[in-house]
């Protein structure tokens, strides 16, 4: 149990697009789910929480406009980088909070690759 | 945990051998540490947890140590096995916080 999907897996966009990962909590409602972000060889940064229903909270350096967040269902939350960059090529992590379980369990998602051309 | 980036520590150890990974947080407040195994490509991997009010842990093969005092925390993996190389991240949370991840140790384990 407590699966969380990612998709795509791996994605390559050019300059100037938008592309949108979707992240899925495939059998439990994830009340939370969140976002990171990992540059080769560093740690994962978390870039934004975000809550079924409501809007998500970034953190601070991370420009909400540039990374849209929608949490729409209790199964999904999509993160869309908008007019992407070279710089914004990473690996983004999803995870999710399933909310009937212990708080601090986290569940993470395989990550997408994102290479922005 | 403290994520300082840019260059991930590296750990080489023989086929069977124990293996100890380290980890510094900075805040004393922190209440729940996690240890995460991260393979090329894929998403964390939950191995063991260990709340403030406990100083060690055991699961199959892991240990985790906790020194509230100093601030750090350990992993131990016994009899190593070339499966297990990966990168290896402390998570510690405060409160109903989010997860703050360490930098990262490199696990290269040679047969």
């Amino acid at each position: 149990g407590a699966v969380v999907s990612q998709h795509p897996s791996w994605v390559i966009c050019k300059s100037g697009t938008s592309v949108k990962i979707e992240c899925r909590s495939l059998d439990f409602q994830a009340t939370t789910m969140f976002w990171y972000r990992q540059f080769p060889k560093q740690s994962l940064m978390l870039m934004a929480t975000s809550n079924e229903g409501s809007k998500a909270t970034y953190e601070q350096g991370v420009e909400k406009d540039k990374f849209l967040i929608n949490h729409a269902s209790l199964t999904l939350s999509t993160l869309t980088v908008t007019s992407a960059h070279p710089e914004d090529s990473s690996f983004y992590i999803c995870s999710a909070r399933d909310g009937d379980r212990d708080f601090y369990e986290q569940y993470f998602g395989p990550g997408t690759r994102l290479t922005v051309t | 945990g403290e994520s300082v980036g840019l260059h991930l520590p590296t750990l080489s150890v023989q086929e069977g051998d124990n293996s100890i990974i380290n980890c510094a947080y900075s805040n004393s407040a922190s209440d729940y540490f996690i240890w995460y195994k991260q393979e090329s490509g894929k998403g964390p991997q939950f191995i063991i947890d260990i709340r403030s009010n406990m100083d060690k842990r055991q699961g199959q093969r892991v240990t985790v140590l906790l020194n509230k005092t100093v601030k750090h925390l350990s992993l131990q993996i016994a009899a190593t096995q070339p499966g297990d190389s990966a990168v290896y991240f402390c998570a510690d949370i405060t409160g109903f916080q989010k997860l703050v991840f360490g930098t990262g140790t490199r696990l290269l384990v040679s047969p």
